[in-house]
């Protein structure tokens, strides 16, 4: 099983259009980033977020710590086809650093 | 600024064989993670070391190992490989503050090849 679970698994959209991504889990974690990544490269790290209920934003992306520490967001307004790839939510619990299921963002122009 | 830098960036080895991956992370950064990433999956912590030391072990084979050294690279040596350790190993680095680790920044991956 998966500690953390991500929705949708996949996503294909138009440009121009907002979507939002989940991040759920059953465990509280002490801090939780979100990644962006590209096929065949790293994943590249977009937030971190620490405190419960935090609201950080990065131009068009807004990313939001639930209350409980256990789940999380990321708003995307006006996609662009530049958005598009692979988005991975993940949990510091403190012992260990777990990644989310991902979702796959398609933006077609 | 400078990035984790992994070598190499690609390896083919037939089955059985032996394959060292080396990982150089960020400067002052000193935790190193090792991920495994198969196909259309998420990447699978394999396993950490701060300081030199092992932190943290997830779902690595006994068939592999790893270690840090004193300039903080790490290397992953990997042995009698199968055709099911075809994937793409990702390498992180982060900078341990007080109790919390602090974000891990990755680098663009090894993909190993078992024919």
């Amino acid at each position: 099983t998966q500690l953390l679970e991500q929705s949708p698994q996949f996503l294909s959209i138009q440009e121009g259009e907002n979507l939002t991504v989940y991040c759920n889990s059953s465990s509280v974690f002490s801090s939780l980033q979100w990644y962006r990544q590209e096929p065949g490269e790293g994943p590249v790290l977009l937030v971190t977020v620490v405190t419960g209920g935090e609201v950080k934003k990065l131009k068009r992306l807004t990313f939001q710590f639930g209350d409980a520490r256990k789940d999380s967001s990321l708003h995307i307004t006006a996609a662009q086809p530049g958005d598009t790839g692979l988005y991975l939510c993940a949990g510091d619990t403190g012992n260990q650093f777990y990644f989310g299921t991902g979702t796959s963002l398609t933006v077609i122009p | 600024a400078a990035g984790v830098i992994q070598s190499p960036r690609h390896l083919i080895k037939e089955k059985r064989e032996t394959a060292t991956l080396k990982c150089y992370p960020i400067p002052r950064h000193d935790t190193v993670y090792w991920y495994q990433q198969g196909p259309g999956q998420d990447p699978q912590f394999l396993i950490s070391f701060y300081e030199k030391m092992q932190s943290d072990k997830g779902s690595i084979p006994d068939r592999f190992s790893a270690q840090q050294f004193s300039d903080y690279h790490s290397e992953l040596n990997m042995s009698s490989l199968e055709l099911g350790d075809s994937a793409l190993y990702f390498c992180a680095s982060s900078q341990w503050r007080g109790r919390a680790r602090n974000e891990q920044f990755f680098g663009p991956g090894t993909r190993l090849t078992v024919l």
